[in-house]
């Protein structure tokens, strides 16, 4: 059964303080692995998609890396409007999602 | 631009009562799903439809029925809504292609008492 666990569960950080989420997996045979911003009341917003070990990807402050058993999502000089939920995905039959890192970026 | 749209936005419903929560996409997705969000749990496929005219289960399907109207709609009812089925319920579509995301509608928050 395919499994996806993301850490720290809570993450805050002040602005301009760069640090990175994780995302772990266990999966049968990795089929790349997709990165989504959640912002409160709304739904998840496709980031990125990582397709094999050690790509990478990125976009303004954000850039996510893959390896074989896990990605992180490095956030450079975040700035408040960079919080929000990040979760993770690993396709299949269905996606299975992580449980997502709460990012806050106080100013 | 709309995307996938749900409704609605809020819900509240007593132990026992039923509602349907409506879902349209506008993007000629074949694919469409239905997840419930909870605190710490991540995201739980309830049912999905691959293809207009199919529906399966996903991880958590008791308690709730699908129907794929046409190839737009999808829909989620609670027959006989419990406590335990408050939660976030969200609606995607996903497009053809091995590495599509999923797209998601913004959500029905749903509370029952």
């Amino acid at each position: 059964e395919d499994q996806v666990t993301q850490s720290p569960e809570a993450l805050r950080l002040q602005e301009g303080e760069s640090s990175s989420l994780n995302c772990s997996y266990t999966v049968s045979g990795l089929r790349g692995l997709f990165w989504y911003r959640q912002d409160p009341g709304k739904g998840p917003e496709f980031l990125f998609t990582l397709y094999s070990a050690g790509e990478e990807k990125e976009k303004e402050r954000l850039k996510a890396t893959l390896t074989k058993k896990e990605s992180f999502l490095h956030i450079t000089a975040p700035k408040p409007e960079d919080s929000a939920t990040y979760l993770c995905a690993v396709p299949g039959q269905n996606f299975v999602f992580g449980p997502g890192t709460r990012l806050s970026v106080l100013p | 631009n709309a995307g996938v749209t749900q409704t609605p936005k809020f819900q509240v419903l007593k132990t026992g009562q039923s509602m349907t929560l409506q879902c349209a996409q506008d993007m000629n997705h074949n694919s469409m799903y239905w997840y419930r969000q909870d605190p710490g749990m991540g995201l739980r496929l309830i049912y999905y439809s691959a293809s207009e005219g199919t529906t399966d289960k996903g991880e958590v399907p008791n308690g709730y029925n699908v129907s794929r109207l046409n190839k737009r709609e999808f829909s989620l009812r609670l027959e006989s809504a419990a406590p335990s089925q408050t939660s976030v319920y969200f609606c995607a579509s996903i497009g053809t292609g091995s590495w599509s995301p999923l797209h998601f509608g913004n959500g029905t928050r749903l509370t029952v008492t």
